[in-house]
This record gives structure tokens, C-alpha cells and sequence, in this order.
């Protein structure tokens, strides 16, 4: 099993203010990184599949990067709202048949 | 608009029981999983199958079983429930592409008494 690293934990902001998180994965065999949403009572919702080094990814206020040689991603949330609280996992194909997740960044943002 | 259903969506149960926990999606994917999470950790993958007929053990040993007899079907169950199997069951699919992006449902969550 690859280990997928997220952090941090937990994290509580204040509305307005701009965030973000590092997920660590092992740089050898790279092909694909993802990351997900987590809002609490609903399915785990895809934000980003990426792939190249150098990479950055948008949709609407949640940008990430990926450096694949040195095994990080970070994402970026800017001037949080309270609707982005949620639980964000990335995850890291293992074999091609499946997604070895980390215990993803739990967001809270107070109006 | 939910394209992978769960159900039950809770179920408490006690020690002992036969249980069944329904995953079906209209996505037509082939590929399917089930992961498990218990509280404050990863999500795991206990099953998972790339078509009918085809089932696999995840990388978590679970004590659970498969089937996948229709394309849009892929249920749990798990025999004899017992406490050490409270914890929350997602049920996934994927495109056949590379980078196998996935499809969640809203997942189940056990408790067993």
C-alpha cells in the first residue's frame, strides 16, 4: 500500500480568509493524483485529476498544484465561504484498480 | 441527482446478525469498489470487481463477501455481524480510462451492538 499524507488535520478559518492544504504521495510511478470534497452526509465529490508536473487546476474559488517530483500537491482555497467546509482527500491510484486515500484535511469555515 | 445509491443509508444491528448492504448505480460503469472508513482514518478498499462475473479482495482484509451478477449491482454482506465491523461503507465505480477517476455513493453506516 502507497501512503497518501495530508495536512494538516484540521483546520477552522474564519470566512474571507484564504487556505490551503499539502497532500505528500510517493514521487516513483507516478500517473495521477486526485483530490476530493467530503461535505459531511454526502458522497465524496471529485474536484481534480491530475496528471503533469507543474500542473495547476482550477474551478471557481479552489485552485491545486502538483509537483510530481518531489511528491506534494497543494490546494488552495481562496476567501473561504462556510459552504466549503467539508472534508477534502486526496488520493493516489494504486495498481490502476483502485485509490489509496489519506485521512484527508477536515475544513471548517465560521461566518 | 444520484447516479450510485446506498441503502440503508444507517443501520444499527445487533451481534450475530445477516446483513446486506445495497449498492447499485445507473452510470454503466464496469468497474466497482467498496471502501470502508472507520472513524479519523483512511478510506480503505475492502472488494472491488472490474465487470460481472469478477470479484476481488481489497487491500484491507474484510470479512465480508461480493457478488456481481448484474453490471449495476454490487452488494456487501456480511454474515455474522460483530462490533469490530461499525464503521462506514462507501460504495464506488469508475470509468475505464487511465486514471480511474471515481464515482461515490453516500455510503452506509454500521453500527453493530
Amino acid at each position: 500500500i502507497l501512503n497518501v499524507e495530508q495536512s494538516p488535520q484540521s483546520l477552522h478559518v474564519q470566512e474571507g480568509d484564504s487556505t490551503n492544504f499539502t497532500c505528500s504521495f510517493p514521487s516513483s510511478n507516478f500517473y495521477a493524483l486526485h483530490w476530493y470534497r467530503w461535505e459531511t452526509a454526502k458522497s465524496p465529490e471529485a474536484l481534480f485529476v491530475m496528471t503533469l508536473n507543474g500542473d495547476e487546476k482550477k474551478k471557481g474559488r479552489i485552485s491545486a498544484t502538483l509537483n510530481t517530483k518531489e511528491g506534494y500537491s497543494y490546494l488552495y482555497i481562496k476567501g473561504s465561504q462556510p459552504e466549503d467546509s467539508a472534508t477534502y482527500l486526496c488520493a493516489f491510484p494504486n495498481s490502476g484498480y483502485a485509490l489509496n486515500f489519506g485521512k484527508g484535511t477536515s475544513l471548517l469555515v465560521t461566518p | 441527482e444520484a447516479d450510485i445509491y446506498q441503502t440503508p443509508r444507517y443501520l444499527v444491528i445487533g451481534t450475530g446478525k445477516k446483513i446486506t448492504l445495497e449498492c447499485s448505480q445507473t452510470m454503466g460503469h464496469d468497474k466497482m469498489y467498496w471502501y470502508q472508513q472507520d472513524p479519523g482514518m483512511e478510506l480503505h478498499l475492502i472488494h472491488y470487481s472490474y465487470g460481472v462475473n469478477s470479484t476481488e479482495k481489497g487491500d484491507l482484509s474484510s470479512e465480508s463477501t461480493v457478488s456481481r451478477i448484474r453490471t449495476e449491482h454490487f452488494p456487501l454482506t456480511l454474515e455474522s455481524a460483530r462490533p469490530s465491523h461499525t464503521s462506514q461503507y462507501l460504495c464506488a465505480t469508475s470509468t475505464s480510462d487511465f486514471y480511474n477517476e471515481q464515482f461515490f455513493g453516500p455510503g452506509t453506516r454500521l453500527t453493530v451492538l
